[in-house]
């Protein structure tokens, strides 16, 4: 099993591109979410799914698309990038809900000029 | 309000030190989940433990124990004879009913330094 994957690991945009950051994980895990990673802030949820079809917000969530047609994928949308949208963003899967241990993917670093 | 505070941004000792890393939580459930990762330098994350709210033994995994005290709303790590390999960002983190039990609360992080 390759578990959670990430594409891209960097990602250099200009104010106002907009991109999307992919995610998958191959162990048929319910649950997915995003965070991002800021200095002296710890993880922030952004966007969660408890399964296909099925998304909610997070903590968060402002500048900020997610969808979940597949067990498999999701998928975050920044519409209109930002420099307050520089950070270290983390795909988590889980089986089950939330409260379970969450497998991360390796994180893209995303830089926002 | 659901909260975890990591009041030690950093720490650094020198190999073979004990270290403990403080972790203090806020929620109004009595149901809850508790948990640490680590990241480190190469910036993965990973899964150490999970403790629920009804079990507050104390757990040892080789040098890595944790202390759970509900009275204090605690979730303490130590790190017997630390290692180098030890050098990382420790989080705590919190995940309740009140959230569906599908939003984890982080600390901030503690960066231990491990020095040699």
């Amino acid at each position: 099993n390759a578990g959670v994957t990430q594409t891209p690991k960097f990602q250099v945009l200009k104010t106002g591109q907009s991109m999307t950051l992919q995610c998958a994980q191959d162990m048929n895990h319910e649950y997915m979410s995003w965070y991002r990673q800021d200095p002296g802030m710890g993880l922030r949820l952004i966007h969660y799914s408890v399964g296909a079809g099925i998304t909610d917000q997070g903590e968060v969530p402002n500048g900020y698309n997610v969808s979940r047609s597949t067990t498999e994928d999701f998928p975050l949308r920044l519409l209109s990038a930002a420099p307050s949208q520089t950070s270290v963003y983390f795909c988590a899967s889980t089986p089950g809900q939330g409260y379970n241990e969450q497998f991360f993917g390796p994180g893209t670093r995303l830089t926002v000029l | 309000a659901q909260k975890v505070t990591q009041a030690q941004t950093e720490i650094s000792v020198v190999e073979k030190e004990d270290v403990t890393l403080d972790c203090v939580y806020e929620t109004r459930d009595t149901t809850y989940y508790l948990f640490w990762y680590k990241q480190p330098p190469s910036g993965e994350l990973v899964f150490l433990i999970r403790r629920n709210s009804f079990d507050e033994q104390n757990e040892i995994s080789g040098r890595y124990s944790w202390n759970f005290q509900k009275s204090t709303s605690s979730f303490n790590f130590t790190i017997t004879a630390s290692q180098v390999v030890d050098s990382a960002v420790y989080f705590c983190a919190l995940i309740s009913i009140s959230g569906g039990y599908n939003k984890l609360i982080f600390g901030a992080g503690t960066r231990l330094a491990v020095h040699p």
